[in-house]
C-alpha cells in the first residue's frame, strides 16, 4: 500500500520563477492538504483541497495557488517565487475533510536563489 | 487564533532513560484534539500519538505517553525507555474539531538519544 508520495524531492529555482510541486495520497484518501517547513520551523498550513476544492487557507499570499485532480491527487503552484519560499514542502492526506488521521510524505525540498 | 509553544529547543536522554517533552498551547476552544509527531531526518511526518480534548484520560501508546493539563493547557510528552531510534524532531501540534483539518505545530524539540 502506497504512502503518500510526492515529486521532486529537491528542486533549486530562482526568484521570479514559478513552481510546481505534486503529491499523490495514499490509497484510498480524499483529501490532500499542504504545508510549508522552513528551516528549523514547525510546519505551516497553506490550504486544504477536499472534492476539487480549496476548503480551507492558512496565510499565504494569492502567490500560491494548488488544484486537486479527479484522482485526488493535488498540486501546489507557487508563483514569483521569493528567497523566502525556500523551505520544505510537505503533502499530507487523509479520508475525510473533518476527520481521520493526516498523512505525511517526505516533502519537496525547494530552494530559492 | 490557536498558538503552540514549545520551550524546549533541544533535549537528550540517555538509553533506556525516561525524557518528557514541553509542549503549551493557547486557544479560546472548548474541544480539540493534541498531537505529538515525530520528524526523522528522512524528513517524513509520523504521528505519535493524539489526545482528544474531552477526554480526561491521557492516551498511551506503548512507551509513548502524554500528560494533558486542560486547564493549564499543556500537554507533554513522556518517552520511557529511550530508544536509539526515538532520535528526532518532536512537533506538538493543535487542531480545532471544527472546519477543515488545520493542523498548528509548534517550533519544534530535537531529541537527542545518547548510548
Amino acid at each position: 500500500d502506497a504512502g503518500v508520495t510526492q515529486s521532486p524531492t529537491h528542486l533549486i529555482k530562482t526568484r521570479g520563477q514559478q513552481v510546481t510541486l505534486r503529491c499523490s495520497p495514499k490509497s484510498g484518501h480524499d483529501t490532500v492538504s499542504w504545508y510549508q517547513q522552513a528551516l528549523g520551523q514547525g510546519p505551516q498550513f497553506i490550504f486544504q483541497y477536499y472534492e476539487e476544492e480549496e476548503r480551507q487557507r492558512g496565510n499565504f499570499p494569492d502567490r500560491f495557488s494548488g488544484h486537486q485532480f479527479p484522482n485526488y491527487s493535488s498540486e501546489l503552484n507557487v508563483n514569483a517565487l521569493l528567497l523566502g519560499d525556500s523551505a520544505l514542502y510537505l503533502c499530507a492526506s487523509s479520508l475525510g475533510q473533518l476527520s481521520g488521521e493526516l498523512f505525511f510524505g517526505e516533502g519537496s525540498r525547494l530552494t530559492v536563489l | 487564533a490557536q498558538t503552540v509553544t514549545q520551550s524546549q529547543p533541544e533535549m537528550s536522554v540517555q538509553e533506556a532513560e525516561t525524557v518528557t517533552l514541553s509542549c503549551t498551547y493557547d486557544t479560546s476552544e472548548s474541544d480539540y484534539y493534541l498531537f505529538w509527531y515525530k520528524q526523522p531526518p528522512s524528513r517524513q511526518m509520523i504521528l505519535v500519538i493524539r489526545q482528544e480534548a474531552y477526554k480526561q484520560q491521557n492516551a498511551t501508546e506503548n512507551r509513548f505517553s502524554v500528560n494533558f493539563q486542560k486547564a493549564a493547557k499543556s500537554f507533554s510528552l513522556k518517552i520511557s525507555d529511550s530508544q536509539l531510534g526515538d532520535a528526532a524532531m518532536y512537533f506538538c501540534a493543535y487542531r480545532s474539531v471544527k472546519g477543515a483539518q488545520k493542523l498548528v505545530f509548534g517550533q519544534g524539540t530535537r531529541l537527542t538519544i545518547n548510548p
